[in-house]
């Protein structure tokens, strides 16, 4: 059961332009949401987040949108660049870490493989 | 410079052997956790831990097996029960009880042959 859904696998966006990462989830536990960036071979690097309590957050080219009610989150990265090409994970995690036992304990998205061109 | 460091990067092995992936962390991180990546299915917790001498079974636990023996250390054994341990594993790390990240380190390539 994929809790949390990267339903596209692959973006590809002109450099310059908009590029909009897709997630969903479908547990309603879930108060924290996170976006990794990861290149071949290296371990994900952490990009930004946003708690449930909020619907919108930025960070320089990076924002990332919540959508509670639909269960959705994006991650807009404007203007894109080469070395934004990357795989993309979405992630999240429940409230009260200790009451669940689960620490900062992620439960990630399939990935969106982003390329960015020329 | 305070980081995740995992050994090797490269490893390979032979079936019905069991295999160590080491895992270090200078971060003062209380908790630590094990992810598999295989393709297409992005991220899967196999343990994890929130203190020393203590560990929990993520999604993923059959034929693997860790120990925390210190704070900093939380290695990973790929046992002979584990069918397709082929992957990409990667160690990570984060403060308990607070809402942030988790560091992740650069990963082990296990490949069995």
């Amino acid at each position: 059961d994929q809790q949390v859904k990267q339903n596209s696998p692959s973006l590809s966006v002109q450099e310059g332009r908009i590029s909009i990462l897709n997630c969903d989830y479908t547990n309603s536990m879930f108060d924290y949401f996170l976006w990794y960036k990861k290149y071949p071979a290296e371990g994900p690097t952490f990009l930004i987040s946003i708690s449930s309590i909020k619907d919108k957050n930025e960070d320089g080219r990076f924002t990332v949108f919540l959508n509670k009610s639909a269960k959705h989150l994006s991650l807009h990265i404007v203007p894109s660049q080469p070395g934004d090409s990357a795989v993309y994970f979405c992630a999240a995690s429940f409230p009260s870490p200790i009451l669940t036992g689960g620490g900062n304990k992620l439960t990630f998205g399939t990935g969106t493989q982003l390329k960015v061109e020329l | 410079d305070g980081g995740i460091t995992q050994s090797p990067k490269y490893l390979f092995r032979k079936e019905g052997q069991n295999v160590t992936l080491s895992c270090e962390q200078n971060l003062n991180h209380d908790a630590m956790y094990w992810y598999r990546q295989d393709p297409g299915q992005g991220l899967r917790l196999i343990y994890y831990s929130q203190i020393v001498n203590d560990f929990q079974k993520g999604d993923i636990a059959e034929g693997y097996s860790v120990s925390r023996e210190k704070k900093e250390s939380f290695p990973l054994t790929v046992t002979s029960a584990q069918k397709n341990p082929t992957a990409f594993y990667l160690c990570a790390s984060s403060i308990v009880g607070q809402r942030n990240e988790a560091f992740f380190g650069q990963g082990t390539r296990l490949t069995v042959v």
